[in-house]
């Protein structure tokens, strides 16, 4: 198994100001991935990282809006920019193991965003 | 992605079975069916997981259709920390996007004492 620590837990922005999520696990691991969970809403995914190489955006988020870093196998970071009200969501980071379509992924207990 | 179709709510009583289905008609022969909940203000959590063969775990049972186009996540014993989002998901190995998870809506559990 994997335990995930995200920082903040929860913050309140200024619009237009920007926010870095970090997260951390305590096993290094391939892949990291980023969600966004809206009020009342399920869980989308924003990108997956992975150590050495860019970051993979889905569709309707772009690198500019949140830029992903992943300097080791153990630590990522997710900057929300230029912030709105929009933006005010949960951002959870999760990590899959080696055998990803059989094993399970861990989830982060997320950090709570509100955009002023 | 094939797509997965559940009940947006159940309520159970403690202390009783719960039977939690999901419809996956479109599912690839290569597609492994997970489930994960969200309990509130966490982030989700593997339950269990199974391709073609029921699986049991301390958590919960997986049973499987025999055509595969359904599956039912069965809690023995609700309990009141059962109370959670429940999502189905399938997860493709052949895709390079496999490894992630797509969710859909789930079905929220109320579990009354």
């Amino acid at each position: 198994s994997a335990v995930i620590s995200q920082k903040p837990s929860r913050d309140i922005c200024q619009r237009g100001t920007s926010l870095t999520i970090q997260c951390q696990v305590d096993s290094q691991v391939t892949m990291m991935f980023w969600y966004r969970q809206q009020p009342g809403q399920s869980l989308t995914l924003i990108a997956t990282a992975n150590q050495g190489s860019e970051a993979t955006y889905e569709s309707g988020f772009v690198i500019d809006k949140f830029p992903i870093s992943r300097p080791n196998l153990t630590f990522s970071t997710l900057t929300v920019s230029n912030m709105s009200p929009e933006d005010s969501s949960i951002y959870l980071c999760s990590v899959g193991g080696q055998a990803w379509f059989s094993d399970t992924q861990y989830f982060g207990p997320g950090t709570r965003l509100t955009v002023l | 992605d094939a797509k997965t179709t559940q009940p947006n709510s159940m309520e159970s009583n403690e202390e009783e079975p719960v039977h939690l289905p999901c419809n996956h008609s479109t599912i690839s022969g290569t597609d492994y069916i997970h489930w994960y909940r969200q309990l509130p203000s966490q982030g989700p959590e593997y339950v269990i997981h199974g391709l073609t063969s029921n699986v049991n775990n301390r958590m919960a049972s997986l049973a499987i259709a025999e055509d595969r186009k359904s599956s039912t996540l069965i809690l023995h014993r609700a309990t009141l920390r059962d109370a959670a989002v429940y999502y189905c998901i399938l997860r493709d190995p052949e895709e390079t996007s496999g490894s992630r998870l797509t969710f859909g809506e789930g079905t929220q559990l109320t579990v009354n004492p």
